[in-house]
């Protein structure tokens, strides 16, 4: 069964710094891997998806993640932080069992972004 | 609207009640999951059904939590005889049912057990 681990419960980061949330991931195929989103008292919102069709995916609000098969990671980015990013993050991969698909979603990141 | 859709939004009651929460997903989306998150924890997996069929039930952590799926559409979660540990945020979530494809989440019920 496939596997994701976000190293990092919680991350700081300045405003205007680099946010830097990590993931990897076990599989033995190529796999189908998500960032989502968490706001206070909301559901998960998709960031971006990576489906194989390019390695270097853009999502919303300026995050973008890259998939590097060598490292298992699928580390998410973006080069400035804002105050409205403080959320948070979680990691997910799709994976078959018994025919059907299940997500499997890693333990979650919350970043903090000081003022 | 458009987007999945949770009621109620809270829900507070006393232990040993039942409850149901209830779901309506994005039409035409055949995959339908709940999860369970506590406090400042990550998602646990409860349930997932493929069209009216539950395929995995496999995270459901006692027989006091039930769920179906009627028309292929709405799904109720059903806790029988509640306790404290139950109190909760209760997320579903749909989708195509296609692996390249990603959930679509409610904003979720918060179960309060008193």
């Amino acid at each position: 069964a496939q596997s994701v681990t976000q190293l990092g419960s919680h991350v700081s980061v300045s405003e205007g710094a680099l946010v830097l949330l990590r993931c990897n991931y076990s599989s033995s195929v190529p796999p189908y891997l998500f960032w989502y989103v968490q706001y206070p008292n909301q559901g998960l919102q998709l960031l971006l998806k990576y489906t194989s069709a390019a390695t270097l995916v853009k999502g919303i609000n300026g995050f973008e993640a890259e998939f590097k098969k060598s490292e298992t990671s699928f580390h998410l980015t973006k080069p400035s932080a804002h105050m409205s990013d403080a959320a948070e993050y979680f990691c997910a991969v799709s994976d078959r069992v018994s025919g059907t698909y299940k997500y499997i979603f890693g333990t979650g990141t919350r970043l903090k972004v000081l003022a | 609207g458009a987007g999945v859709s949770q009621s109620p939004s809270n829900k507070v009651t006393e232990k040993g009640k039942d409850v149901e929460l209830r779901c309506d997903p994005i039409s035409g989306h055949t995959a339908l999951y709940w999860y369970r998150q506590s406090l400042g924890q990550g998602l646990e997996f409860l349930i997932y059904f493929q069209g009216n069929s539950a395929p995995d039930k496999s995270g459901l952590p006692s027989d006091r939590f039930s769920a179906e799926r009627t028309g292929g559409s709405v799904s109720t979660l059903t806790i029988q005889r509640t306790q404290q540990e139950d109190s909760a945020v209760y997320l579903c979530a749909s989708s195509s049912g296609e692996a390249n494809q990603p959930q679509h989440f409610g904003d979720g019920t918060r179960l309060s057990i008193l």
